[in-house]
């Protein structure tokens, strides 16, 4: 797979479950940040967790990181409607001389009400 | 919260034109970046900026794109002969000094432009 694979491509679920999707890259890193797109829209920042750092968490989101595995996940708890949209992870790697960011190609969730 | 703006939100050329997009950053922020992502495929790095100079750029980047800080707030792309595949989304993106494992990249909406 490519730097900063997700899976599921897509995900639907109820409102009130949890989504969870995960996230594969091939180099290192120095951080790996999710972010959320809405359809036709930005990307939305959501949180960023650095290589050093093995769970974060930021209201209903909590974010793995398993360096070893070169591996993330993305836990949505308590899911809404707003939820529904895309996720994508991003790497930073210490040999992009500009911090430049690579995505994997997304996860879309739908949550149903 | 500040936000990153771009402009146009919705741009259309023939093909051959010159387009250039326009994006204001953050105000404090010092990197600056331009992004694209084609419909339903990856967002992809076209460029990173700092310190009035490109410090990055992909091989999508040739010498028909450049970028430019014209003054204090604007940052542009602009694309001298647009070609039929350069029909996308293009994001504008800027972070923060610090350390840059710390540092998020924030985005505008975007610029969907579309060469006829």
């Amino acid at each position: 797979s490519q730097q900063g694979e997700e899976d599921p491509q897509a995900l639907s679920i109820q409102e009130g479950e949890n989504a969870t999707m995960n996230c594969s890259y091939k180099t290192s890193i120095n951080n790996l940040q999710w972010y959320r797109q809405n359809s036709g829209r930005g990307l939305v920042h959501l949180i960023l967790i650095r290589s050093n750092e093995r769970e974060k968490h930021s209201g209903r989101l909590r974010v793995t990181l398993d360096t070893s595995k070169k591996s993330s996940s993305l836990l949505i708890t308590a899911s809404r409607a707003a939820d529904t949209a895309s996720y994508f992870c991003a790497t930073d790697s210490p040999q992009a001389a500009g911090n430049k960011l690579t995505f994997g190609g997304g996860t879309r969730v739908l949550v149903k009400p | 919260e500040p936000e990153v703006t771009q402009t146009p939100s919705h741009q259309v050329t023939q093909m051959g034109q010159e387009v250039i997009l326009r994006c204001v950053p953050i105000s404090n922020h010092l990197y600056f970046y331009w992004y694209r992502q084609i419909l339903g495929q990856k967002v992809e790095f076209l460029v990173s900026f700092y310190n009035n100079e490109i410090s990055e750029k992909s091989e999508i980047f040739d010498d028909q794109f450049s970028v430019e800080r014209p003054d204090g707030s604007n940052f542009t792309l602009k694309i001298r002969s647009t070609k039929l595949e350069d029909s996308a989304m293009y994001f504008c993106a800027s972070r923060d000094r610090g350390y840059r494992s710390n540092q998020p990249q924030h985005f505008g909406d975007g610029t969907r432009l579309s060469i006829l």
